[in-house]
């Protein structure tokens, strides 16, 4: 069964910091792998994804995202978080072949002005 | 084109009452997708259609949950004699065909069961 598992349930940081956000999977088999974003009082909404190839994939608003295969990982990254980058973010991963993803607990991101 | 639409946003009903949400996907997607979420968790996968063929049910999902998608546009979800634990949200996603594409998600509709 595929799964996903999010590190970290709540991260704090102050505007200009770096983030990264870690995301491992479990799946036997070739995957894509997303991570969306909910921002306060919206619907969740795809920051990027990972379907083949470069295994550094660029999203909207500056973020970013690393496939390690032999790690499992596809961690989110951004340089310098903005105040309106407050959020929660998911990870989710999706068999090649199959329909339905399956989404991390999430993390909730808190940045202070 | 307005995103994928959910009627309705909140819901409250009574133990052992019956209810059903309806989605509207993007016309253009032929998936359409199911997921509830409580709070602290993650989208859990409940159904998908292709078209108006239902492909996958969650082995988690009991008998009192039916969902149908009649001439592959909208879709509704129906709960039978709900229960305490059937309070959720419950989101709505369509994605055209293929791997390459991520979800359009709904609002939701938020479930209270008193």
């Amino acid at each position: 069964a595929q799964s996903v598992s999010q590190h970290n349930h709540h991260v704090i940081l102050s505007e200009a910091a770096s983030l990264e956000l870690g995301c491992n999977y479990s799946y036997g088999g070739t995957v894509n792998l997303f991570w969306y974003v909910q921002y306060p009082g919206q619907h969740l909404q795809l920051l990027l994804k990972y379907f083949s190839g470069d295994p550094l994939v660029k999203g909207i608003k500056g973020f970013e995202a690393e496939f390690i295969k032999s790690k499992f990982s596809f961690n989110l990254r951004k340089p310098s978080v903005q105040w309106s980058d407050t959020a929660e973010y998911f990870c989710a991963v999706k068999g090649t072949n199959a329909g339905k993803s399956t989404f991390g607990d999430g993390t909730t991101l808190t940045v202070k002005p | 084109d307005t995103g994928v639409s959910q009627d309705p946003r909140h819901k409250i009903t009574k133990r052992g009452q019956n209810v059903t949400f309806r989605c509207d996907p993007i016309s253009e997607h032929n998936r359409l997708y199911w997921y509830r979420q409580t709070l602290g968790q993650g989208p859990e996968f409940l159904t998908y259609f292709q078209n108006e063929a239902q492909l996958e049910k969650s082995r988690l999902l009991s008998d009192r949950f039916s969902a149908e998608r009649p001439k592959g546009s909208f879709s509704t979800l129906e709960i039978q004699r709900t229960e305490q634990g059937d309070s959720a949200m419950y989101l709505c996603a369509s994605s055209s065909d293929g791997t390459y594409y991520g979800y359009t998600f709904g609002s939701g509709t938020r479930l209270t069961v008193v």
